[in-house]
């Protein structure tokens, strides 16, 4: 069955503090691999496509990486304005889109 | 440019009836897909239309359906309101059918009561 996974469920970080956000995925086969950005009462912003094993992608202090399977969101030295839920979403090789759960992070000044 | 649009914001239905959402996409984008977040449940895919055809379904009874027409607005229908209907209903819209650069809307906040 396909599935995507999000660790942590929730990150508390010091402001500077840098940390990675997981996302680990069983599926038949990939055709993308998504990082949104979800603040309270938005619908998600877009950040990152990834397609292929070993593809890496910045924005800012962001930067994701991407496995066989998993990827990693990197952010270095966030500020609080970092705070939000971070989604993760795959498109199956029969364009199915499957979101993980999200990880809710929050930037303490 | 405009962002993606969605109407209304917030509703309040009672069980039993139905509703109609509206998604209004970035101009020059031909696909909207529909989602569905609870707490619970997440995100999860409802359906994705593209040149006024369904291209693409979830794992949702046929109380939710949806169309799109030739000016690339879509509307989704849910028919006989559950309690478990009660969510965000987000759009997405993108330049072109499995596109991944996907743009949400706000979202229409249903709640059935």
């Amino acid at each position: 069955e396909d599935q995507v996974t999000q660790s942590p469920e929730a990150l508390r970080l010091q402001e500077g503090e840098s940390s990675s956000l997981n996302c680990s995925y069983t599926v038949s086969g990939l055709r993308g691999l998504f990082w949104y950005r979800q603040d309270p009462g938005k619908g998600p912003e877009f950040l990152f496509t990834l397609y292929s094993a070993g593809e890496e992608k910045e924005k800012e202090r962001l930067k994701a990486t991407l496995t066989k399977k998993e990827s990693f969101l990197h952010i270095t030295a966030p500020k609080p304005e970092d705070s939000a839920t971070y989604l993760c979403a795959l498109k199956t090789s029969y364009d199915k889109v499957i979101f993980g759960p999200g990880t809710s992070l929050s930037v303490i000044p | 440019k405009a962002g993606v649009t969605q109407t209304p914001r917030y509703l309040i239905k009672t069980r039993g009836q139905q509703v109609t959402l509206s998604c209004s996409p970035i101009s020059g984008h031909r696909s909207v897909s529909w989602y569905q977040q609870t707490p619970g449940q997440g995100l999860q895919f409802l359906f994705e239309y593209f040149s006024e055809t369904q291209r693409n379904k979830g794992n949702f009874p046929g109380r939710f359906s949806g169309r799109q027409f030739s000016n690339s607005r879509s509307e989704m229908n849910v028919s006989t309101l559950e309690l478990g209907d009660s969510a965000l209903y987000l759009c997405a819209s993108s330049l072109a059918l499995a596109a991944y650069e996907q743009y949400f809307g706000p979202g229409t906040r249903l709640t059935v009561t």
